[in-house]
């Protein structure tokens, strides 16, 4: 059974902190993985992995992937109170998406 | 912005009644999705089109049914609602050819 594994499950951190979500996966046809971010309405998308070490960057977040112990973290540098979200990792198999329950972060100002 | 609506966004109903739900995109995507999210299961697929007429079931489809007689609209019905269908209803694309999924605003249904 394909599955995808997110933790922590929340996380409160104070302004300027760095975080690290983490997310691991066991699925049967990996093609790639992908981090959003959920503000009270839809998903938006933030990055695309798709090969082992390959670090994505934009601003404050990034991302790497290891496909050989099937895990990816998303790094978030300096924090800010408008990170505050819900961040979704899932992994697409070919015809379908599997997500992970999400990491809740709570940055206080 | 890819292009994405959903209607309703919002919709009370009671158990017993049917419900469509319609997801229209304006890009000629082939892939779209139907998801719904809830606390604590996070996003979970119903359904998925790989294009006209072209459906299969996901994780929860059980409840639902889906069409999509043409390229932009992919709906979804719930023949007969029940009050575990209460939650935020989802549409998404993938571009052709990508590895990525673009979301819709998403509907909110109550099931009274």
């Amino acid at each position: 059974e394909d599955k995808v594994v997110q933790s922590p499950l929340s996380l409160v951190v104070h302004e300027g902190d760095t975080v690290t979500l983490n997310c691991s996966y066991e699925v049967t046809n990996f093609r790639s993985l992908l981090w959003y971010k959920q503000e009270k309405k839809a998903p938006t998308f933030l990055f695309m992995l798709t090969s082992s070490g390959i670090e994505k960057k934009s601003g404050r977040l990034s991302s790497i992937l290891d496909k050989k112990e099937l895990f990816s973290i998303l790094n978030i540098t300096a924090t800010q109170t408008g990170d505050s979200a819900v961040y979704l990792c899932a992994v697409h198999t070919g015809n379908q998406f599997y997500f992970g329950t999400g990491t809740s972060l709570t940055v206080i100002p | 912005d890819a292009g994405i609506t959903q209607s309703p966004r919002h919709k009370v109903t009671e158990t017993g009644t049917p419900v469509t739900l319609r997801c229209h995109q304006t890009e000629n995507h082939r892939y779209m999705y139907w998801y719904r999210q809830d606390p604590g299961h996070g996003l979970r697929l119903i359904h998925y089109s790989y294009g006209v007429k072209d459906t299969d079931k996901g994780e929860v489809s059980d409840g639902y049914s889906v069409s999509r007689s043409k390229t932009e609209d992919f709906l979804l019905t719930l023949e007969s609602a029940t009050s575990s269908q209460t939650s935020v209803y989802f549409c998404a694309i993938r571009p052709t050819g990508g590895n990525e999924q673009f979301f819709g605003p998403g509907t909110r249904l109550t099931v009274l």
